[in-house]
This record gives C-alpha cells, structure tokens and sequence, in this order.
C-alpha cells in the first residue's frame, strides 16, 4: 500500500503570503502528525490529530499556524503571513494508535522556503 | 522536565567499525523507545523500537540496541559500518501513559569515511 505522501514537495513563496501544505496519511491510521525541521536541526513537533480533533496543539509557534484533518484522512497545514524564519522543511506522520504499538511513518516532507 | 538527549550532535567513523549512538531519557517511567534514521533528502525511517521484554532489540540494517533501565539509555549500535549507513539517527520516546505524544531527540548525525 501507498506510504504518506506530502505536497507540494518544495514550496517556495514570499514573505507575507499564505501557504498550504497537504498530508495524506497511510490509510487506515488513526493519528496524524506534524513536524518542523529548520536545517540541520531536530524534529520540532507542531500538532498532532487523533481522528479530526487536535488533543496537542501546543507546538504551534504562533497564531499563523493552524491545521485541520478531515474525518481519518487528509490534514493540511496553513501558514498565513509567511515569515522567512518559516523556512524549514515540514514532515507529516500518521500511525496506527493502539497501545505499544505507536510507530510513526513520516512522509518525505514539503521543504518550504520563504524570500 | 521529561526530554531526550542524544549527546553526540556529530560522529565520524570509518568504514568497517563498530559504531554506538547514545540515547538518554528523563522520564519517570519505562516508555516506548524508537530509533529513526534519515537519510539526505529523505524521511525519517523506522530502524528499531523497544516496548517491553528483552531489552536487547534487532532492527533493520544490522543495527541493534540495548535498553537500559538503570542508565535511562537506549543506545544504538552497529558492529561494520557501511557507507550507505551516513544518515541522520533520532531517537524518540512515547509516554506508556499517553502513548501518541512522541518526543524526539536532537539527532546525531553521522559521517562515514572510507
């Protein structure tokens, strides 16, 4: 079966625009995350979905950033007036939450890069 | 505060030796342990994970790590590197408690000589 699959694969745009990134998940799984890379640098958690309800929002870094999930389906990410410290590639996960078995399959990540 | 240290941020080895990659937790129970692998330009890729038993886990690649509870660590480890193996490594953990919260290392990145 397919893996997760991200677009747009690179993203670039100009400070102050709105951009939307898309996820969707392995069929099939119920929770769904995101995550900041700035480069060369960890993996900086976002927000994470169970279902199409947010229980973890608090990595969002700002009012900018928001992200909606459709039932146990596609999740898009959207970052409004763009900054150039937004810059960083964003990777999306999805697994399958049952207890101990939390394996996360990430995505090949959208790299955005804002001028 | 609960965290995860890889202490190394770079290591560079040769082709052919033995490799350890250190994790270490700050929680106050046993949680789920992972390890990542990322290679350039891709994403992350599971290598290995540690749930419960023996505390010593095969993954894919020939890697392997141990758990230990007294040391809070569960460090990676290879006895050849190959070159195809220079990667980024994340180690993560998963609260038994709430097991969709997923933390994750800092990541060590690692460089393979010939």
């Amino acid at each position: 079966g397919a893996g997760v699959s991200q677009s747009p694969s690179n993203k670039v745009t100009e400070k102050g625009k709105d951009v939307e990134l898309r996820c969707d998940p392995i069929s099939g799984h119920t929770a769904l995350y995101w995550y900041r890379q700035r480069l060369g640098q960890g993996l900086e958690f976002l927000i994470y979905f169970q279902g199409n309800s947010a229980p973890d929002k608090s990595g969002l870094p700002s009012d900018r950033f928001s992200a909606e999930r459709t039932g146990e389906s596609v999740s898009t990410l959207t970052i409004q007036r763009t900054q150039q410290e937004d810059s960083a590639v964003y990777l999306c996960a999805s697994s399958l939450i049952r207890t101990g078995h939390n394996e996360q399959f990430f995505g090949p990540g959208t790299r955005l890069t804002v001028l | 505060a609960q965290s995860v240290t890889q202490p190394d941020i770079h290591i560079t080895v040769s082709e052919g030796a033995s490799l350890e990659l250190r994790c270490n937790y700050s929680y106050g129970a046993t949680p789920y342990l992972f390890w990542y692998v990322q290679s350039p330009g891709q994403g992350l890729q599971l290598l290995l994970k540690y749930f419960s038993g023996d505390t010593l886990v095969q993954g894919i690649k020939g890697f392997e790590a141990e758990f230990k509870r007294s040391q809070s660590s569960f460090n990676l480890r290879k006895p050849s590197v190959h070159w195809s193996d220079a990667a980024e490594y994340f180690c993560a953990v998963a609260l038994k408690t709430s097991y969709d919260k997923v933390i994750f290392g800092p990541g060590t990145s690692l460089s393979v000589i010939p």
